[in-house]
């Protein structure tokens, strides 16, 4: 069963631009949930999607979106690019959408320049 | 405020020794606690979780004690191996709360031969 893929797998941008990456999530799940992960915060969660509605979300401002679509790929959307959003970005899936269950893909490396 | 302290931030165990990595949480809403193991340039994958309706689980060389009163957990690995070495957070969540985990900072382990 293939895992959890993310794309591209690295990323360089400039400021003020936009960036969209992408999740494809394990067949069959259809939660599909976002993180972000930086040295100096840590992994911190961005939001999470089911069947094709964002379920929750984290502490972060609007520049960050995402979508799902139906066959559960999903992906997230960053405008207006800053220094500080150079990170590691993760996309895990599950089944419902319950910890117990997510797998997390490789990561996508932007680097905001 | 952070939800999850994890301590220490970096640890170097010979093999053969004992792996102590301990974290903190606040809100006593949290009901599922995991541990991530993370290899340089691979997402986190799960280690090995606990609930607190139990104090100890064990799987393999790790295992997982909790103390809900004093709202604390810990991952020992046992008989570490240079295998072991990687970085490991451990989380917290509401399990209905559609994967919004709250990570620790992580701890880097370096097990020497």
């Amino acid at each position: 069963k293939a895992g959890v893929t993310q794309t591209p797998r690295y990323l360089i941008k400039t400021r003020g631009q936009q960036v969209t990456l992408s999740c494809s999530p394990i067949s069959g799940h259809r939660s599909v949930s976002w993180y972000q992960q930086t040295p100096g915060q840590g992994l911190q969660f961005l939001f999470e999607y089911f069947s094709e509605t964002q379920r929750n979300k984290g502490n972060f401002p609007g520049r960050f979106s995402g979508r799902q679509f139906s066959n559960s790929r999903s992906e997230m959307n960053v405008s207006t690019l800053e220094l500080g959003d150079s990170a590691l970005y993760l996309c895990a899936s599950s089944f419902h959408g319950r910890a117990a269950e997510e797998y997390f893909g490789p990561g996508t490396r932007l680097t905001v320049t | 405020q952070q939800q999850v302290k994890q301590s220490p931030q970096s640890l170097i165990v010979q093999k053969g020794g004992i792996s102590i990595i301990n974290c903190a949480y606040e809100n006593t809403a949290f009901d599922y606690f995991p541990w991530y193991q993370q290899f340089p340039g691979k997402g986190p994958a799960l280690l090995i979780a606990i609930r607190p309706d139990v104090s100890e689980k064990k799987e393999g060389r790790f295992t997982i004690s909790f103390n809900k009163s004093a709202k604390q957990f810990s991952l020992h690995i046992m008989d570490s191996q240079p295998g072991d070495s990687a970085t490991y957070f451990c989380a917290a969540s509401i399990e209905d709360n559609f994967n919004k985990f709250y990570f620790g900072s992580g701890t880097k382990l370096n097990v020497k031969p």
